[in-house]
């Protein structure tokens, strides 16, 4: 069975401009998650749903951030307008159920530049 | 607030050794489970093993084991016969349950783990 699929895998972009990353989780999974990891700040939730429904946005750093699931199989998150501090490498990962014995597996991250 | 804590930066081991990656926690709550992930130069992030917060054995998982001290609120992995692919940054993650709802993992800073041959 395919794991979480991320992709782009590398973007290289300017300053200003709009970013968006993609995730497909692991097919039966109804939970997912975008996590963002950096040296300062290390691995940390930016948003989750549950059945494609937001359940915790707090993490979402400021309204330049966005994140939609319109269906079980694919995630969007959107910066606009981008910025350097927004380097990082954001990964994706999904799990089956709720609760805290739930796996969550991580797909293999993109990388983000902003110049 | 929910913590996790590795105070390891970094580890040496010796080929074929064992060896042991610290993890303590911080939580009220009585339902969470604890995990551990690898993530290689490579970048991604792969999971290893799971405990349960109720769970009455230790995981094991292969080469790796989690000796869980509930009392202590410790989380350490240990790593048997250590090979050179071993080599990377270990992170220890818990997952509080609130109440039924979804919980996100929060994570330690990591360990990175160097196995010289």
């Amino acid at each position: 069975d395919a794991g979480v699929i991320q992709s782009p895998r590398h973007e290289v972009t300017e300053m200003g401009q709009e970013v968006t990353l993609r995730c497909k989780p692991i097919s039966g999974h109804n939970s997912l998650f975008w996590y963002r990891q950096t040296m300062m700040r290390g691995l940390e939730l930016l948003i989750y749903f549950n059945n494609n429904v937001p359940i915790d946005d707090s993490g979402m750093p400021e309204d330049r951030f966005s994140a939609k699931m319109p269906n079980a199989s694919f995630s969007t998150l959107k910066i606009q307008p981008s910025e350097p501090r927004d380097s990082a490498v954001y990964f994706c990962a999904s799990s089956f159920e709720a609760g805290s014995t739930d796996t969550q597996y991580f797909g293999p991250g993109t990388r983000l530049t902003v110049l | 607030a929910q913590k996790i804590t590795q105070t390891q930066p970094g580890m040496f081991v010796q080929e074929k050794e064992a060896v042991t990656l610290d993890c303590t926690y911080d939580t009220s709550d009585q339902s969470y489970g604890l995990f551990w992930y690898k993530q290689p130069s490579s970048g991604e992030m792969i999971f290893l093993i799971y405990q349960g917060s109720y769970d009455e054995q230790n995981a094991t998982e292969g080469r790796y084991s989690l000796n869980f001290q509930k009392a202590r609120k410790s989380a350490n992995l240990v790593i048997s016969a250590s090979q050179l692919g071993d080599s990377a940054m270990y992170f220890c993650a818990m997952r509080v349950d609130y109440g039924g709802s979804q919980g996100n993992l929060i994570f330690g800073k990591g360990t990175k783990l160097s196995v010289k041959p």
